[in-house]
């Protein structure tokens, strides 16, 4: 089935280490984000990339950073810097960065739970 | 559990009754929203979108309006089941070229048997 897989699904990290969450879609799109998701606040975006080798920084970038090597792909590091990295974290795609002759809709894949001990 | 949601509004429906969730939208320039369905634990599930071009959009027991007007966006679900208890949001994009998507903060729908 087509879709968007993220892993791992839980992840836990001490203080001071970078992880990194996996996005892998198969959907052929052309953009990918990361977004945060907190209680009680809308998704954030963190990383967007429109294109293979290119990718923008979004609203809360600070402390993450990306790679978009393949279109199938855009990993997300989390790095020490990162000062409350505990949070839901939500990768998508969509047909086009933002065209308008495309729906729109953002794809979600299940989400990847960090937590920092 | 799954943390998100703890203090979002709630909805409360008896099952059988119809659901409305309200969304108010921020951006004038917005010309297309879509709802998404949010399960604890999980990502975000699409439900149904519109374009501004558009005031009412309906699909498998869901409809959408939207008021340009008065920026508010709405969602109602006809005979509420269970498997509706979830937490609802409403996303607003501008179409021109964007990127960027704005996302409200959701609703948490309880479905009391």
């Amino acid at each position: 089935d087509g879709g968007i897989t993220q892993s791992p699904k839980y992840l836990f990290r001490k203080e001071g280490q970078n992880v990194t969450l996996s996005c892998e879609q198969n959907l052929n799109h052309d953009a990918m984000y990361w977004y945060r998701q907190d209680p009680g606040q809308g998704l954030r975006l963190i990383y967007y990339s429109q294109i293979v080798n290119d990718f923008q920084k979004g609203d809360i970038a600070e402390g993450y950073s990306v790679s978009r090597e393949k279109k199938e792909s855009l990993p997300l590091t989390v790095t020490s810097a990162q000062k409350n990295p505990t949070a839901f974290y939500l990768c998508a795609s969509s047909q086009k960065g933002g065209g308008t002759s495309n729906t729109g809709e953002l794809f979600f894949g299940e989400g990847s739970r960090l937590t920092v001990l | 559990g799954e943390s998100v949601g703890l203090h979002l509004p709630t909805l409360s429906v008896q099952e059988g009754d119809n659901s409305i969730i309200n969304c108010a939208y921020s951006n004038s320039a917005s010309d297309y929203f879509i709802w998404y369905k949010q399960e604890s634990g999980k990502g975000p599930q699409f439900i149904i979108d519109i374009r501004s071009n558009m005031d009412k959009r309906q699909g498998q027991r869901v409809t959408v309006l939207l008021n340009k007007t008065v920026k508010h966006l709405s969602l109602q679900i006809a005979a509420t089941q269970p498997g509706d208890s979830a937490v609802y949001f409403c996303a607003e994009k501008e179409s021109s070229g964007t990127y960027k998507y704005i996302f409200g903060t959701g609703t948490r729908l309880k479905v009391l048997a």
